[in-house]
């Protein structure tokens, strides 16, 4: 599975957009983009995946680049509820699919009244 | 609403002690795996189970063994608790049929003392 580098930390206005990137230059044609966020003391939760187009759901959106090397996570209003780490994947969905997630760092999303 | 419930939130054990860890999911899922988290290091996967008897080794599988003996419950064992095995862990699971969503328990933070 590709490598992804994010932003260790970012901060957010409560009510403003968050854009958090996402850098998987090495992403192969098979690999898709997964978010999942971590709200402090609880498990991962997933947010939303796409292979290249754009994405959205009641959560958020997902922007990924024509090349596929980047990807953006939107939060259109970010709440107080938002602040949580982010975590971007790629993740190969081919016959070998075990639905195994290989976790980085992450970005932790502060939101800010 | 799907679930996943993880046996304590809490745990303290001794040195030497044999721990186990319980996980049950009551979404039919055919895969299940055992993270830990760290501070600094994140989410690392220990093990993983694609079916019923069935394991592979994940990241950092030395000083566990695990035990799939139904399909809803997966359990974690730790043969003989040191104190370099505290942490935060977390299981998870996920269908097998291509499944997008990897659904997390709120995780059992282990003090081995």
């Amino acid at each position: 599975d590709a490598k992804t580098t994010q932003p260790p930390s970012m901060d957010c206005a409560e009510g403003r957009a968050a854009n958090l990137p996402c850098n998987h230059s090495t992403i192969s044609g098979n690999e898709y983009v997964y978010w999942y966020r971590q709200i402090h003391s609880q498990g991962p939760q997933y947010i939303i995946h796409g292979l290249k187009n754009n994405e959205t759901n009641e959560m958020a959106s997902l922007i990924i680049t024509e090349d596929r090397k980047s990807s953006t996570l939107i939060l259109p209003h970010a709440t107080l509820r938002d602040t949580a780490v982010y975590y971007c994947i790629v993740r190969d969905l081919g016959s070998s699919n075990t639905g195994k997630l290989i976790f980085g760092q992450g970005t932790t999303l502060q939101v800010k009244p | 609403d799907v679930k996943v419930t993880q046996s304590s939130r809490y745990l303290v054990k001794r040195t030497g002690e044999k721990v186990f860890l319980e996980c049950v999911q009551d979404m039919d899922h055919e895969n299940m795996f055992w993270y830990r988290q760290d501070p600094g290091l994140g989410l690392r996967l220990i093990y993983f189970s694609y079916d019923v008897k069935m394991k592979e080794k994940g990241d950092i599988p030395e000083g566990y063994s695990v035990s799939r003996e139904k399909k809803e419950r997966f359990s974690l064992i730790l043969e003989s608790a040191s104190t370099n095995q505290t942490s935060m862990y977390l299981c998870a699971s996920i269908t097998g049929q291509g499944g997008n969503e990897q659904y997390f328990g709120p995780g059992t933070r282990l003090t081995v003392t």
